[in-house]
């Protein structure tokens, strides 16, 4: 069964970038069959979709965050990354990488979350 | 861009039934995928395709989808179903859009 990890630092300060990566496991990156996206919640609130990828390196994009927002993907290491530049205390929140269904566009797997704190 | 309205909040007792909403624009067009989170856990989806189970997901967990409206229909209510459930849809210029979201509490 595919696993994800989130991976990166707790807290960054304000007006610098968040960079998060997922470490697949399990199975190939590089399946046709997946998607690979970001979810974030801040706290005490709901879900928000940041951005998705394809293995061919397709990216999709909020466009609420497009303008501050880069996924890519690494298939030798099997990972794929965030990055989220000029960060404010609004980016707080937990941050979950996730599996998504090509064909159906569900969020099958989902990494445990991790929290990042933009704070000086 | 497309709009996913949840009620806050709906309360139900032991062994009755809960609904929950999901409105959109013309929303019995698309798909409707349903999450169900947990306090300190990622969401686990509960409903796909408007109303097909993944494996492990009771049968009292049931959904249905139809012109401006997605219902998410849980059965015989147990105090374990008490969640946040989200409501998602991925809309045709291939962005992922989630509802905002609705506290179920079990009386």
């Amino acid at each position: 069964q595919l696993q994800l990890q989130e991976s990166g630092p707790g807290l960054v300060k304000p007006s610098e970038t968040l960079s998060l990566t997922c470490t697949v496991s399990g199975g190939s990156i590089s399946s046709s069959s997946y998607y690979w996206g970001w979810i974030r919640q801040p706290p005490g609130k709901g879900l928000e979709w940041i951005g998705s990828i394809y293995y061919s390196g397709s990216t999709y994009y909020n466009p609420s965050l497009k303008s501050r927002v880069t996924i890519s993907v690494d298939t030798s290491k099997n990972q794929f990354s965030l990055k989220l530049s000029s960060v404010t205390a609004a980016d707080t929140a937990v941050y979950y990488c996730g599996l998504i269904i090509a064909a159906a566009g569900t969020v099958n797997e989902w990494g445990q979350g991790t929290l990042v704190t933009v704070s000086s | 861009s497309y709009v996913l309205t949840q009620p806050p909040s709906v309360s139900v007792a032991p062994g009755k039934t809960a609904r929950i909403t999901c409105g959109g624009n013309n929303i019995g067009s698309k798909s409707v995928h349903w999450y169900q989170q947990k306090p300190g856990q990622a969401p686990v989806l509960v409903i796909y395709y408007d109303s097909d189970r993944p494996s492990g997901i009771p049968e009292r967990f049931s959904g249905s989808n139809s012109g401006n409206t997605a219902t998410l229909t849980i059965s015989r209510v147990e105090a374990g179903d008490e969640a946040d459930y989200y409501c998602q849809v991925w809309d045709s210029s291939s962005v992922w859009v989630f509802g905002g979201g609705t506290k179920l509490t079990v009386l």
